[in-house]
């Protein structure tokens, strides 16, 4: 079964406090995967997508690599503006780009504190 | 450019009551989505039309109904709501040649 398995659920920081975030999957033939931010109340917003193995993309504080089993979304010196859930999301096997359907993780929701 | 928009943005139902949630895009993308989020649960697919005049079920199809209105419209409805439909609804929309996928607000729906 494709699976996407996102940790940890909740990671508090302190401004500052580098660290990661970790999505891992279990779709073989993978076909792209794709992060989001969604901040409280609002709707997952798109940041990246990655395709293949030792892909990496940056984007202010943020930078996502990608394995052949999983991606890290690397926080450095987060701010308190940076708190929100990032969630995580591939294509599920023999799925088409035609109808664009995506498998989402449970998402990591971090908070920076100032 | 107001990009995917829905109404309501908030509903509160009483168990059998009807409704519909309506989405709309304007990047004339040909694939629309519906999701339903839950806490723990993370985001999971209730239908979608991957073109105009097409609709297929997602994971959790079970309770709901979809119209594929036109290419900027896609309507999601709920024939007798239940409390186990209680959470926020997302609809996203994506071009139909890539994964990216584009979304809405969200409706919170409590159903009671």
């Amino acid at each position: 079964e494709d699976q996407v398995t996102q940790s940890p659920e909740a990671l508090r920081l302190q401004e500052g406090e580098s660290s990661s975030l970790n999505c891992s999957y279990t779709v073989s033939g993978l076909r792209g995967l794709f992060w989001y931010r969604q901040d409280p109340g609002k709707g997952p917003e798109f940041l990246f997508t990655l395709y293949s193995a030792g892909e990496e993309k940056e984007k202010e504080r943020l930078k996502a690599t990608l394995t052949k089993k999983e991606s890290f979304l690397h926080i450095t010196a987060p701010k308190p503006e940076d708190s929100a859930t990032y969630l995580c999301a591939v294509p599920p096997k023999g799925g088409s780009s035609n109808t664009g359907k995506l498998i989402f993780g449970q998402g990591t929701t971090l908070q920076v504190k100032p | 450019n107001a990009g995917v928009t829905q109404t309501p943005k908030f509903q509160v139902l009483k168990t059998g009551q009807s409704m519909t949630l309506q989405c709309a895009q304007d990047m004339n993308h040909n694939s629309m989505y519906w999701y339903r989020q839950d806490p723990g649960m993370g985001l999971r697919l209730i239908y979608y039309s991957a073109s105009e005049g097409t609709t297929d079920k997602g994971e959790v199809p079970n309770g709901y109904n979809v119209s594929r209105l036109n290419k900027r419209e896609f309507s999601l409805r709920l024939e007798s709501a239940a409390p186990s439909q209680t959470s926020v609804y997302f609809c996203a929309s994506g071009s139909g040649n890539s994964y990216e996928q584009y979304f809405g607000p969200g409706t919170r729906l409590t159903v009671t």
